[in-house]
């Protein structure tokens, strides 16, 4: 298996406009992550999901940002308007269980200017 | 906030000495993870502790879970320039979400 893959690597965008991120989990994991990753606030969780479907949403820290998981194999987070605020490094992960150990993909390093 | 806790925060360290950072939690955990993130790269899975009072040891490298299952602690023996990374402690706080701590950040002088 390829591990969790994230594209893209970098973006970078003007403020106000939309961004998506898109993660694919390690094909039969049930629970995929999405961590916002900065040198202030450190590896926050802002939401997961459990066979598809948002289970804990309340690190999303406002209603810019938002996320979908349309099948197993697939998963997004956009950010609508982007603030520079938002810039950080992204991380989708995702775990055969719930309690099991999470594989993180590579990132997504997000600047907004 | 951060429920998961973790000092401290930098460690200088000179080649071939030891050090530890602690990971302590305000609820009782059902297990604790171990990562390690290297400089510019992503966390990587350590080890994983479940059972109060377990120690579980990979090479140079020693995990402990304390007995009331809410505090863990990572020792590092004879440190070495690989052993150069963050390492964060997370635990699983209310169902499967799990948080990191702030992390350590490891630097070795040789």
């Amino acid at each position: 298996d390829a591990g969790v893959i994230q594209s893209p690597r970098h973006e970078v965008t003007e403020m106000g406009q939309e961004v998506t991120l898109r993660c694919k989990p390690i094909s039969g994991h049930d629970y995929l992550f999405w961590y916002r990753q900065t040198m202030m606030r450190g590896l926050e969780l802002l939401i997961y999901f459990n066979n598809n479907v948002p289970i804990d949403d309340s690190g999303m820290p406002e209603d810019r940002f938002s996320a979908k998981m349309p099948n197993a194999s697939f998963s997004t987070l956009k950010i609508q308007p982007s603030e520079p605020r938002d810039s950080a490094v992204y991380f989708c992960a995702s775990s055969f269980q719930g309690y099991s150990e999470a594989f993180f993909g590579q990132g997504t390093r997000l600047t907004v200017v | 906030g951060q429920q998961v806790m973790q000092i401290p925060q930098y460690q200088h360290v000179q080649e071939g000495e030891d050090f530890t950072t602690y990971c302590n939690s305000s609820t009782t955990l059902s297990n604790i993870q171990w990562y390690k993130q290297r400089p510019g790269g992503h966390p990587v899975f350590l080890i994983q502790l479940v059972k109060s009072g377990e120690v579980k040891k990979q090479k140079r490298l020693t995990f402990q879970f304390g007995e009331a299952k809410k505090n863990s602690s990572l020792h590092i023996t004879a440190t070495q320039t690989t052993d150069v990374g963050t390492y964060f402690c997370a635990g699983h706080l209310w169902g499967y979400k799990l948080s990191f701590g702030a992390g350590t950040t490891v630097t070795v002088r040789a």
